[in-house]
């Protein structure tokens, strides 16, 4: 089975501007989960989806949104960029069938810098 | 405040000994706890896992340890090799639906040849 893959690898943009960042799942995995990772505040999760629905959404400000298709794909969104948005961010799968403790298995993630 | 802590930023070992990461959490609600290693610039792969019925569980030279009246968990690599230098994660859920992992700040273990 093909991992989780995400879309661009490295991205560079300015402040002030917006940015797609793009998620394929797992075959058969329905719950797809965003997280930011940066050296001062580590991985922090930003939010879940799961049938094209947002399930779950940790502390980040509404800049950041997401979305899910009908074929589990998800993008999130960053709109009005900020030097501090510069991370790594990585998507992460899962069957997110109703079973409690699931793994779920991350992408190689997208290295976004903003200047 | 930090849920998921790992005091310990680096360990160094010897190739073919023990190699002991630790993690502590302060969430009575976590109820599985996850072990994920990662080198630079790529995402988190899973390790190991280990709900909270369970006090260890072990996949071939990796073990994980839960002692949950310490809310404690380590991840023992025996033996460590080489290619087992990296960050490692530790991370936690909560007993909900819930797919939100809250991950400890890593430790980045040396092996040393």
């Amino acid at each position: 089975k093909a991992g989780v893959t995400q879309t661009p690898r490295y991205l560079i943009k300015t402040r002030g501007q917006q940015v797609t960042l793009s998620c394929s799942p797992i075959s058969g995995h329905r719950s797809v989960s965003w997280y930011q990772q940066t050296p001062g505040q580590g991985l922090q999760f930003l939010f879940e989806y799961f049938s094209e629905t947002q399930r779950n959404k940790g502390n980040f400000p509404g800049r950041f949104s997401g979305r899910q298709f009908s074929n589990s794909r998800s993008e999130m969104n960053v709109s009005t960029l900020e030097l501090g948005d510069s991370a790594l961010y990585l998507c992460a799968s899962s069957l997110g069938q109703g079973i409690l403790q699931e793994t779920q298995y991350f992408g190689p993630g997208t290295r976004l810098l903003v200047l | 405040d930090q849920q998921v802590k790992q005091n310990s930023p680096s360990l160094s070992v010897q190739e073919g000994r023990i190699s002991i990461l630790n993690c502590d959490y302060t969430n009575s609600m976590f109820d599985y706890f996850l072990w994920y290693k990662k080198y630079p610039a790529e995402g988190p792969t899973f390790l190991i896992s280990i709900s909270s019925i369970k006090d260890k569980n072990e996949d071939g030279r990796f073990t994980v340890f839960l002692n949950k009246s310490a809310k404690h968990l380590s991840l023992h690599i025996v033996p460590s090799q080489p290619g087992d230098s990296a960050v490692y994660f530790c991370a936690a859920s909560l007993r909900s639906p819930a797919r939100q992992l809250t991950f400890g700040s890593g430790t980045q273990l040396t092996v040393l040849p």
